[in-house]
């Protein structure tokens, strides 16, 4: 089956740090990836996204390369900022039997002090 | 335009008390799903309905939990016999739907925070 597994948390950082959070997955076939934030108190939502093969998905300056040969989908910042605490999931859309649902990591959570 | 609505926000019941979560899709958006995230359990699928198709409901974690959406829209997660381990963030989304749409991402409610004492 489809699985997402990120890199264990929580992150803790300084302000203008740089930030990677690994996501590699399994799936069948191709599948489209995602990332979403959570901050305190809030819903889901979609930070970006890359739906083929070396494909960059980017927003709020957090960036992240589809890397089939690796299956994975890192997150990166290269300065974070204290506004940038929440909560990063890594999910993946696939085909096959129930190609609807995103299958998310576990998540990972980040503090920057400031 | 509007997103995922979801009521109430909050819920607090007792245990044993049956409760209804309600969720309003983004219009045009015919595949709907409901998650639950339980405090370090990360995020899990309880179902998901697509058009008039049979619902998938392989998330479901009893039979005490079930879903219904009315005329492809308003969907409903009912709680039975509610137990303390039910207390949780009951997330809905919603996408668009067909062969094209796993490059679309799913959008979120801001969830309904049930507590079951």
């Amino acid at each position: 089956g489809n699985s997402v597994t990120q890199m264990e948390g929580p992150v803790t950082l300084s302000e203008e740090a740089f930030l990677t959070i690994n996501c590699t997955y399994t799936a069948t076939g191709y599948p489209s990836l995602f990332w979403y934030v959570q901050y305190p108190g809030e819903g889901l939502q979609l930070l970006l996204k890359a739906t083929k093969a070396d494909d960059k998905g980017s927003n709020k300056g957090f960036e992240a390369t589809y890397r089939k040969e690796t299956t994975s989908f890192h997150l990166e910042k290269g300065s974070v900022q204290v506004s940038d605490s929440a909560v990063y999931f890594c999910a993946l859309r696939a085909s096959g039997t129930s190609y609807g649902k995103l299958t998310f990591g576990q998540g990972t959570i980040l503090t920057v002090h400031p | 335009g509007a997103g995922v609505s979801q009521s109430p926000s909050n819920k607090v019941t007792e245990k044993g008390k049956d409760v209804e979560l309600r969720c309003d899709p983004i219009s045009g958006h015919t595949a709907l799903y409901w998650y639950r995230q339980s405090l370090g359990q990360g995020l899990e699928f309880l179902i998901y309905f697509q058009g008039n198709s049979a619902p998938d409901k392989s998330g479901l974690p009893s039979d005490r939990f079930s879903a219904e959406r009315t005329g492809g829209s308003v969907s409903t997660l009912t709680i039975q016999r509610t137990q303390q381990e039910d207390s949780a963030v009951y997330l809905c989304a919603s996408s668009l739907a067909g062969v094209g749409a796993i490059s679309s991402p799913l959008h979120f409610g801001n969830g309904t925070r049930l507590t079951v004492t």
